[in-house]
């Protein structure tokens, strides 16, 4: 079975600081991470995703994610936060051991992120 | 560029009702299709996914059923429905990537049983 978890339930960053979010995951093959966020009453949006090569990723509106495999983790960072970052982050994780395939995602709980101005 | 729409964006059902929500597609062919249902603005819950039409796999046991009568549309129903099916209802799609298909989410339907 695999899983996510997102130990911060709320992250609070006066703009124009890093963030950092957090994410730790566990699965039986390789893993294949996501990071998406959602705006409040809205789908999710689609951030940046780890398959294989370079563990640092770099992806939508200036979020990069790096991925540490002996840690587990996947954290999502920022150099420099916008009040408009202000959102609902979610990590997700699928096994990549089984290859292509329809399988569902598993996300974390989700971490609220608020910058402050 | 692919699309993906939802509908309705809100519903409001007696407990003991019929649902159907429906999921389309546009700008892609045979493409993966999921519901996902998110529960107190947390944690997404995978309920149904599908490779192909008529093809449904459930992964939680529940009040829900899935249909794909054709290759973009995807509906989620119930014949009762329960105080507990109250959530947003997330559809989802992927395409065939070398590795790793990333999911896009549509806008959702917010979903509320009294």
């Amino acid at each position: 079975a695999q899983s996510v978890a997102q130990p911060e339930d709320q992250v609070n960053v006066a703009e124009g600081n890093p963030l950092t979010v957090k994410c730790t995951y566990s699965v039986s093959g390789n893993p294949y991470l996501f990071w998406y966020v959602q705006y409040p009453n809205r789908g999710l949006q689609f951030l940046l995703k780890y398959i294989t090569g370079d563990n640092l990723v770099k992806g939508s509106y200036g979020f990069e994610a790096e991925f540490n495999k002996s840690q587990t983790s996947f954290h999502l960072k920022k150099p420099s936060a916008l009040v408009s970052d202000s959102a609902l982050y979610f990590c997700a994780v699928r096994d990549g051991y089984s290859g292509g395939g329809a399988d569902g995602l598993t996300f974390g709980k989700g971490t609220h992120l608020i910058i402050q101005p | 560029s692919q699309t993906i729409h939802q509908w309705p964006a809100t519903l409001v059902q007696p407990v003991g009702s019929p649902l159907s929500l429906e999921c389309t597609v546009e700008g892609t062919s045979n493409p993966n299709l999921y519901w996902y249902r998110q529960a107190a603005g947390r944690g997404l819950q995978l309920l149904f996914y599908s490779v192909g039409i008529g093809q449904i796999s459930s992964e939680v046991p529940q009040n829900l059923s899935a249909s794909r009568p054709q290759d973009r549309q995807f509906i989620l129903s119930s014949k009762k429905l329960l105080l507990s099916d109250s959530g947003f209802y997330l559809c989802a799609w992927s395409g065939w990537e070398l590795r790793g298909e990333t999911q896009y989410f549509g806008p959702g339907t917010r979903l509320l049983v009294l």
